[in-house]
């Protein structure tokens, strides 16, 4: 199995709060991404990294921001928690397209309750 | 923007039948990549098959294979001898290429059923 962990697995949280979900890889892939996944929406991209500091918006990437400050660790910050928030968090890793695995390894995903 | 669409939000099939999935997806791009995801109730995300976009064969691996039409920017998986464990949520995904930063989209997904 791929080395992808995310912390928290669950999470409740109240309105209003910030909250930060961690994703840590030990696999030194370059392509780090979080979704959100909802019923009847799928998984949607919040945001994604392609290198250290290097990040970019996803199609729901309102109210979230990311930092990544060294290759193994990816983070979702949910700057002031809203009930909408509620959702399985996922983080996903990758290498580049150019080299030979072309298949992202996801993380057990993050239960997060926004109360 | 690229787009992945599944429109087929279930299905349902009989054990030991052929079902085939859907998924169309919106482009620009001439390389890249589409898969194929599993997500069984554990909700571990299990990849089932890769196709690249370059290559015209389609991609086979064991009971599953896909039908790729460039063209027409569709992606469709047909599982044979279908089994109860292949019963999850299914996820079509579309990977670009080019200018460095290979963002990775889904479908919706659909949620196969298999009938004993």
């Amino acid at each position: 199995d791929a080395g992808i962990t995310q912390s928290p697995r669950h999470k409740v949280t109240e309105t209003g709060t910030p909250v930060t979900l961690r994703c840590h890889q030990t696999e030194n892939h370059r392509y780090m991404y979080w979704y959100r996944q909802d019923p009847g929406h799928g998984l949607r991209l919040i945001h994604y990294s392609y290198g250290v500091k290097d990040t970019d918006k996803g199609e729901v990437s309102d109210g979230y921001s990311v930092s990544r400050s060294k290759t193994e660790d990816f983070l979702l910050t949910l700057e002031s928690a809203t009930s909408s928030q509620t959702s399985v968090y996922f983080c996903a890793i990758s290498e580049s397209s150019g080299e030979s695995n072309t298949e992202a390894f996801f993380g057990q995903g993050t239960r997060l309750t926004v109360v | 923007a690229q787009t992945v669409t599944q429109s087929q939000p279930e299905m349902s099939v009989q054990e030991a039948e052929t079902v085939t999935l859907s998924c169309t997806y919106d482009t620009s791009e001439s390389d890249y990549y589409l898969f194929w995801y599993k997500q069984p109730p554990s909700r571990q995300m299990i990849l089932v098959i890769r196709q690249e976009a370059y290559k015209q064969q389609n991609a086979t691996e064991n009971r599953f294979s896909v039908n790729f039409q460039k063209a027409a920017k569709s992606f469709s998986l047909k599982i044979s001898d279908s089994q109860l464990g292949d019963a999850a949520m299914y996820f079509c995904a579309y990977r670009e290429t080019q200018g460095g930063s290979e963002k990775l989209v889904f479908g919706k997904g659909m949620k196969l059923t298999v009938n004993p």
